[in-house]
């Protein structure tokens, strides 16, 4: 399995513009999870879903924040409009519904987001 | 405040030496992980202790939990240059859909060649 895959990698945007994160978790893990890291503020839960449907999304910071699961296979975490203070690196991760090691969380490789 | 926070928030020791981090907590939780991230990518995990569970090895990683203080330890025995991490606990508490996880703030170490 290729693991959680996350685009872009790296993304730099002016403040004012859209932003739009994507991830592809494991198949058949039926839980994912949205993550903001910084500096300042560490590795902060913003939204999960479990079986496409968000669970909890009190971590969202603003309104300006949005996530969707349209299917198994594929989420967004889109920003509009985006903000310098967005700047982090987002993670996200899937977890296994079944089998011996559904309590572990399998992380992507993150996007390095940069709002000038 | 955090729910799992570490301590120390940093640590620096020679190759060979043992490192201990340690992860405070303040509510009940289904199981306790740790997790491991080198610097520019994803976590990776480490090592899951239950909440019914005191200790757990996995090669050279030995874990505790006491819930009757709120906090786990983690400890790297004979440690190695490539040990060099951020180390994240993170409680998970589940509920009717799933868990759901919190992590610390993490502990920076570095093992010196």
């Amino acid at each position: 399995d290729a693991g959680v895959i996350q685009s872009p990698r790296h993304e730099v945007t002016e403040m004012g513009q859209e932003v739009t994160l994507r991830c592809k978790p494991i198949s058949g893990h039926n839980s994912l999870f949205w993550y903001r890291q910084t500096m300042m503020r560490g590795l902060e839960l913003l939204i999960y879903f479990n079986n496409n449907v968000p669970i909890d999304d009190s971590g969202m910071p603003e309104d300006r924040f949005s996530a969707k699961m349209p299917n198994a296979s594929f989420s967004t975490l889109k920003i509009q409009p985006s903000e310098p203070r967005d700047s982090a690196v987002y993670f996200c991760a899937s977890l296994p519904s079944l089998g011996p090691r559904t309590d572990t969380q399998y992380f992507g490789p993150g996007t390095r987001l940069t709002v000038l | 405040s955090q729910q799992g926070e570490e301590d120390p928030q940093a640590l620096s020791i020679q190759e060979g030496e043992n490192a201990t981090m340690n992860c405070s907590y303040k509510t009940s939780i289904n199981n306790l992980q740790w997790y491991r991230q080198n610097s520019g990518r994803g976590l990776v995990h480490l090592i899951l202790i239950r909440s019914n569970e005191r200790e757990k090895h996995s090669g050279r990683l030995r874990v505790t939990l006491d819930t009757s203080k709120k906090s786990s330890s983690l400890l790297i025995t004979a440690s190695r240059a490539a040990d060099t991490a951020s180390y994240f606990c993170a409680t998970a508490k589940g509920d009717n859909y799933g868990q759901n996880f919190v992590f610390g703030p993490g502990t920076r170490l570095s093992v010196l060649p």
